[in-house]
């Protein structure tokens, strides 16, 4: 079974533009995560989607944004790029099958690297 | 809020002899998960192990194995048998069992950095 799929791999853009991050998860499963890894803040949690709700959301501006298809391929948006949001941003999925998130595992994808100039 | 510690930035091992990685949580949750990832430099994160905090016995995956202490909220890894494939980062991770709180919400420590000396 082929893992979580991250595209584009490598990102350069400019403060002040916007940008959209994909992911696509293990067949089967439902919800898709998003973080944040960067040197000085560590992994922090974005947010998390299921069935193309958004369950939970970290302490991010509103800039940051996401939405999940019903496929449950995942993107999420950042508008109007900072020099602080250059980082590594990662998906991860789980299988999820009733809802609960119980016992769930979460896979990870091998991650998105945004530099923003 | 959750909050998890990992108090060594960086470890060195010798190739084949055991490292230990230290992890604190702190949480008022009774029910909960915690978990160990490795990300390599690759920036693959991958799963080591995995602990049930209703489950005394501590888990245990081929060479690695966990210490979960949940009354002094203490869940340290142990590496045996060194090998060089296990140079990376480690991350500790505590995931709440109450999922209408949390939903799948994975709150990570700051890592630890393993060197394995051939």
């Amino acid at each position: 079974k082929a893992g979580v799929t991250q595209t584009p791999r490598y990102l350069i853009k400019t403060r002040g533009q916007q940008v959209t991050l994909s992911c696509s998860p293990i067949s089967g499963h439902r919800s898709v995560s998003w973080y944040q890894q960067t040197p000085g803040q560590g992994l922090q949690f974005l947010f998390e989607y299921f069935s193309e709700t958004q369950r939970n959301k970290g302490n991010f501006p509103g800039r940051f944004s996401g939405r999940q298809f019903s496929n449950s391929r995942s993107e999420m948006n950042v508008s109007t790029l900072e020099l602080g949001d250059s980082a590594l941003y990662l998906c991860a999925s789980s299988l999820d099958s009733q809802g609960s998130g119980y016992q769930e595992t979460q896979y990870f994808g091998p991650g998105t690297r945004l530099l923003v100039l | 809020a959750q909050t998890v510690t990992q108090s060594q930035p960086e470890m060195s091992v010798q190739e084949a002899e055991t490292v230990t990685l230290s992890c604190t949580y702190d949480t008022s949750e009774s029910d909960y998960y915690l978990f160990w990832y490795k990300q390599p430099p690759s920036r693959q994160m991958i799963l080591v192990i995995r602990q049930e905090a209703y489950k005394q016995q501590n888990a245990t995956e081929n060479r690695f194995s966990v210490n979960f202490q949940k009354a002094a909220k203490s869940f340290s890894l142990k590496i045996s048998d060194s090998q060089l494939g296990d140079a990376a980062m480690y991350f500790c991770a505590y995931r709440s069992a109450v999922i209408k709180a949390a939903g799948n919400k994975l709150t990570f420590g700051g890592g630890t950095r393993v060197l394995v000396k051939p």
